[in-house]
């Protein structure tokens, strides 16, 4: 099973709410990740958790804040996002952080007001 | 710099024809190499990789892809396109960069299937 599930499918929120996408595995993989994908561009990564333990921050801007609580689970905390930060959150997985195999998850479509 | 090139933003083809998407890639050692489809507002789904042994490698839903060292190129195959095959298809490398290990993506190639 190569299954990467996250939720919700879509989310509008505001500029001033608290949101959070969430990204599940059960494949035992030990390396989780966080892309950003605009319309018609590739994914750019935002984050990579390594044996649950944040080792890549790409820059992000600190109202994307994530959390790796145990080795399946992976969330994204947005707060006080701008329009422009509208895209397809996309969460991936990989046996470890060596550039092996990354299984995609569907996304998250979000839209911000 | 490591980078992946997909010559091709938009292809179209007719059903039942063949189809070959281009790939180039820079990259200093042998990189590991794949192929992802994307249709309209989902995620990625691997077609096929390369990591190492034999150059012509097969994936899902009828598709090949070649690994030619000596042209830089990882080319994606289709003897026959369905009409369900028309999405976006990017061609990545997993490389050492930056000082980690991550995923290079070309721009991606939009391909178009006529009935």
């Amino acid at each position: 099973d190569t299954e990467v599930t996250q939720t919700p499918k879509h989310l509008v929120m505001g500029m001033t709410n608290k949101k959070s996408l969430k990204c599940e595995q059960h494949m035992g993989h030990r390396a989780m990740y966080w892309y950003k994908q605009k319309a018609k561009k590739p994914p750019e990564l935002m984050f990579v958790y390594s044996y649950e333990k944040l080792s890549i921050n790409e820059s992000v801007p600190s109202r994307f804040s994530p959390e790796c609580p145990n080795s399946s689970l992976l969330n994204l905390h947005l707060h006080a996002l701008q329009p422009e930060d509208s895209a397809l959150y996309l969460c991936a997985s990989s046996q470890e952080d060596r550039g092996e195999t990354q299984y995609f998850g569907p996304g998250t479509r979000l839209l911000v007001l | 710099a490591q980078s992946v090139t997909q010559p091709d933003i938009h292809i179209t083809v007719s059903e039942g024809a063949s189809l070959e998407l281009r790939c180039n890639y820079s990259y200093g050692a042998t990189p590991y190499l794949f192929w992802y489809v994307q249709s309209p507002g989902q995620g990625l789904q691997l077609l096929l990789k390369y990591f190492s042994g034999d150059t012509l490698v097969q994936g899902i839903k009828g598709f090949e892809a070649e690994f030619k060292r000596s042209q830089s190129s990882f080319n994606l195959r289709k003897p026959s396109v369905h009409w369900s095959d028309a999405a976006e298809y990017f061609c990545a490398v997993g490389a050492f960069s930056g000082g980690y290990n991550k995923l290079i993506f070309g721009a991606g190639t939009r391909l178009a299937v006529h009935p």
